[in-house]
């Protein structure tokens, strides 16, 4: 397997621009996760799915931030408006049955000028 | 508070040295304790985990928990160049429940 895919790899936007940043689960994997790292706050956790249905969305910021996962192989993670604030980067992330044991994809790197 | 918190280092050690790193949490609750280790630009990957209180050795690294203290350590023996990393250790409640990171320790093993 290719493991979990993301793209963009890197993202350079202005504020106030929509940002969609993609992933592609390992398949067969029950749950995905979007995480987002920075220096100041470490790995958060944003919102994860289990089969493609929303199960904690309580770590999105605010209504600025949507993910949705129309099928078991493909999701998003959208911020429109854009801000600086929102500059980090962005994980995916996929798990089987035990959520302990997660797969990550290599990242975009979000900047928003 | 934190629910998990580790020291962000950065820990710089000579190659072949035992590696200590360390973390604390906050909630009782907590049965799954995880090690993932982050190369730079690259995503965090599973190192180990541990149920519940107790050692777990793979190799040069063992995993240890005391849940009396609630304290949870991964020592690394004969440490390599490449072991030079971000350490974050994680902790969750069940095994179908969310994860709790913390910020990472980076960690330098000098040739």
């Amino acid at each position: 397997d290719a493991g979990v895919i993301q793209s963009p790899r890197h993202e350079v936007t202005e504020m106030g621009q929509e940002v969609t940043l993609r992933c592609k689960p390992i398949s067969g994997h029950d749950y995905l996760f979007w995480y987002r790292q920075t220096m100041m706050r470490g790995l958060e956790l944003l919102i994860y799915f289990n089969n493609n249905v929303p199960i904690d969305d309580s770590g999105m910021p605010e209504d600025r931030f949507s993910a949705k996962m129309p099928n078991a192989s493909f999701s998003t993670l959208k911020i429109q408006p854009s801000e600086p604030r929102d500059s980090a980067v962005y994980f995916c992330a996929s798990s089987h049955t035990d959520l302990y044991e997660q797969y990550f994809g290599p990242g975009t790197r979000l900047t928003v000028t | 508070q934190k629910e998990v918190e580790q020291d962000p280092g950065p820990l710089s050690v000579p190659e072949g040295a035992i590696v200590s790193l360390n973390c604390t949490y906050s909630n009782s609750a907590f049965q799954y304790f995880m090690w993932y280790r982050q190369y730079s630009r690259k995503g965090p990957e599973l190192l180990m985990y541990t149920y519940s209180s107790g050692n777990k050795e793979d190799g040069r690294f063992t995993a240890q928990v005391d849940k009396s203290s609630k304290y949870i350590s991964l020592f690394i023996r004969d440490s390599q160049p490449s072991d030079s990393a971000t350490y974050l250790c994680a902790s969750c409640k069940n095994r179908d429940d969310k994860i709790i990171f913390g910020k990472g320790t980076r960690l330098h093993i000098l040739p």
